[in-house]
């Protein structure tokens, strides 16, 4: 069956510092991956999504995330946090139905806090 | 362009009642999803409508269920309530053409049941 694991449930970070979340899933195809992030009392927004092509992807607010097929990974990284990036951050695995995506299956998200 | 839309976004509610929620996908979208978000499940899909028929269904009792209009909104209803139902329900809308359909999220609606 399909999975998405994070292994850290909380991390916290000094403002300032690199940070690298964990994602790993169990998907028997080409994966479609996404990492969402989700700030208190709000819905969903996309930080970045990898379809094909090249493994290393590039996300809004300075994210990146690299897809190391080898390794069933999908990590989620940033040189730089800033306070405002405290929030939960979510990995999820769009299921591939002959080429066309069909529903997200979720990690179980890592919260991020941010120390000043 | 407007985002995603759901109302309500606060619903208090009884044991044994049954709601209905909300929600306005992106113009131009023809796929919505729903989602609930709980402590200690997470998120779980529910189910996917597109063009008016549900085209995918997660593993939830037959409570609850889904339709969507010609227009693309979607409505879920949750029937008979039971405390384990609260939780935040959150709609997606997705393009829904060719393979690479990022899914646009609604703000949520926060569903209590006392």
């Amino acid at each position: 069956a399909q999975s998405v694991t994070q292994p850290d449930i909380h991390i916290t970070v000094s403002e300032g510092a690199s940070l690298e979340l964990r994602c790993n899933y169990s998907y028997g195809a080409t994966p479609y991956l996404f990492w969402y992030v989700q700030s208190p009392g709000q819905g969903l927004q996309l930080l970045l999504k990898y379809f094909s092509g090249d493994t290393l992807v590039q996300g809004i607010k300075g994210f990146e995330a690299e897809f190391k097929r080898s390794q069933s990974s999908f990590n989620l990284r940033k040189p730089s946090v800033h306070w405002s990036d405290a929030a939960e951050y979510f990995c999820a695995v769009g299921l591939n139905y002959g080429g066309s995506q069909g529903n997200l299956i979720f990690g179980k998200g890592t919260k991020l806090s941010v120390k000043p | 362009k407007a985002g995603v839309t759901q109302t309500p976004r606060y619903l208090i509610k009884t044991r044994g009642q049954q709601v209905t929620l909300s929600c306005s996908p992106i113009s131009g979208h023809r796929s919505v999803s729903w989602y609930q978000q709980t402590p200690g499940q997470g998120l779980q899909f529910l189910f996917e409508y597109f063009s008016e028929t549900q085209r995918n269904k997660g593993n939830f009792p037959g409570r609850f269920s889904g339709r969507q209009f010609s227009n693309s909104r979607s409505e879920m209803n949750v029937s008979t309530l039971e405390l384990g139902d609260s939780a935040l329900y959150l709609c997606a809308s997705s393009f829904s053409q060719g393979n690479h359909n990022e899914q646009f999220f609604g703000p949520g609606t926060r569903l209590t049941v006392l």
